[in-house]
């Protein structure tokens, strides 16, 4: 199975700055039809998880523009350009490559 | 407004078997892929099968031997069933929706409900 690696684990920031979360994949997401199954989710404490970003770079509706995702291959990033405080939870990608489909460890978003 | 809610016991004994049921409201079940999703306590999140109507399903190898997914379409709901638990199976069970079009995405989960395996 494909295993996804995040980092940091943890991401203390200040509101109103900027923030940046590693996903690397053991291999390729790059699937036979030549798309790249790669999302990410957000946890809010207390509540399931949510889409954010589907496809590396798609915002799902309603998601602010100030998430964008990013990436190719095995490296894919999810960027907040201006931390809020409703943005405070855990963020997980995913990939849809291959099956099973595997999740990253999570990233925690705090306000320092 | 489409929403997914799941139920089931919140307690099971270990060796035996554990049943849910998610129901769906608002949309077609037979249109998409329903899916289940567990999260230990602080943990990570695992994807544990599939089932896309009339019956055909996929399920994660690790739980393969353990699990089934099925589909009550009259009732608008899709149901877990994972036998021979143990402690290891204690967490939040979601289920969610793949969103419609190329690509494993969920864009619908449900509040999820928590099973703890104990005796």
């Amino acid at each position: 199975e494909i295993v996804m690696t995040q980092t940091p684990l943890s991401s203390p920031v200040t509101l109103g700055q900027p923030a940046s979360i590693s996903c690397r994949s053991s291999q390729s997401l790059v699937h036979s039809d030549g798309n790249t199954y790669l999302s990410w989710l957000q946890q809010r404490p207390g509540q399931p998880p949510r889409l954010l970003i589907y496809k590396i770079s798609n915002r799902f509706s309603g998601v602010p523009d100030r998430f964008s995702g990013s990436g190719a291959g095995t490296d894919f990033t999810l960027k907040i350009s201006r931390v809020e405080a409703e943005d405070v939870g855990i963020y997980y990608c995913m990939q849809a490559t291959q099956f099973p489909l595997t999740f990253g460890g999570g990233t925690k978003v705090e306000i320092k | 407004q489409v929403q997914l809610q799941e139920s089931g016991p919140g307690l099971v004994k270990p060796s035996e078997t554990l049943s849910l049921t998610c129901t769906v409201s608002g949309a077609s079940i037979a249109s998409y892929f329903w899916s289940w999703i567990r999260q230990p306590p602080g943990g990570e999140l695992e994807w544990i099968g599939y089932i896309y109507y009339p019956g055909s399903t996929n399920y994660n190898p690790s739980l393969k031997s353990r699990v089934t997914i099925s589909l009550d379409t009259s009732n608008h709901q899709f149901s877990l069933k994972l036998s021979s638990v143990t402690a290891a199976d204690t967490a939040v069970y979601y289920c969610a929706r793949k969103m419609e079009g190329t690509g494993w995405y969920f864009d619908l989960w449900g509040r999820g409900t928590l099973v703890t395996v104990s005796s």
